[in-house]
């Protein structure tokens, strides 16, 4: 298994533009999770689908983020426009429920993409 | 609201010694931990875990060590070895998929 995809890598744009970031989980996984990390916050939890569906975006900062996973193996973080303080690594996970084991998965991370804003 | 806390953002430590890495979390409902490392330019990788019915987990190198009173977890490394400097995360939850992480603390191992 490739595990997560994310893509690009790393990302250079300008303030006031459109910025679009890209995941594939691993095939099978159910739950989808889009994270930002940053010195300040750590790990912060953006949104996290499940069986396609958004189940919690309460960590979305504002309405310039949105999420969308039109499929169970594709789904995509969208900034617009950017801001200097989006600038962060944004990181994708995915999990599974499997019936009669433990509620707690284990979340599989991708390589996370870099995000800079000038 | 930072429900998890990781207050020594950076360690170093002696190949060989041990490692302490602490966490504090504030959500008396969490019942699940996890540590998370995370290497430079990669995605953070499960470490190990430890349900809030134990007091204590061990896996090889690795023990985690929970206290529920003082809402305090921690992870012991014995013995450190230079392939364990990375940044490890500390993660709770709650009756759920959702975790929530702590800032990060970056540990060297000094050979």
């Amino acid at each position: 298994d490739a595990g997560v995809i994310q893509s690009p890598r790393h990302e250079v744009t300008e303030m006031g533009q459109e910025v679009t970031l890209r995941c594939k989980p691993i095939s099978g996984h159910d739950y989808l999770f889009w994270y930002r990390q940053t010195m300040m916050r750590g790990l912060e939890l953006l949104i996290y689908f499940n069986n396609n569906v958004p189940i919690d975006d309460s960590g979305m900062p504002e309405d310039r983020f949105s999420a969308k996973m039109p499929n169970a193996s594709f789904s995509t973080l969208k900034i617009q426009p950017s801001e200097p303080r989006d600038s962060a690594v944004y990181f994708c996970a995915s999990s599974s429920r499997s019936s009669g084991q433990s509620s707690y998965n284990e979340q599989f991370f991708g390589p996370g993409t870099r995000l800079t804003v000038l | 609201d930072q429900q998890v806390k990781q207050n020594s953002p950076s360690l170093s430590v002696q190949e060989g010694r041990i490692s302490i890495l602490n966490c504090d979390y504030t959500n008396s409902m969490f019942d699940y931990f996890l540590w998370y490392k995370k290497y430079p330019a990669e995605g953070p990788t499960f470490l190990i875990s430890i349900s809030s019915i134990k007091d204590k987990n061990e896996d090889g190198r690795f023990t985690v060590f929970l206290n529920k009173s003082a809402k305090h977890l921690s992870l012991h490394i014995v013995p450190s070895q230079p392939g364990d400097s990375a940044v490890y995360f500390c993660a709770a939850s709650a009756f759920g998929n959702q975790f929530y992480f702590g800032t990060g603390t970056s540990l060297t191992v000094i050979p």
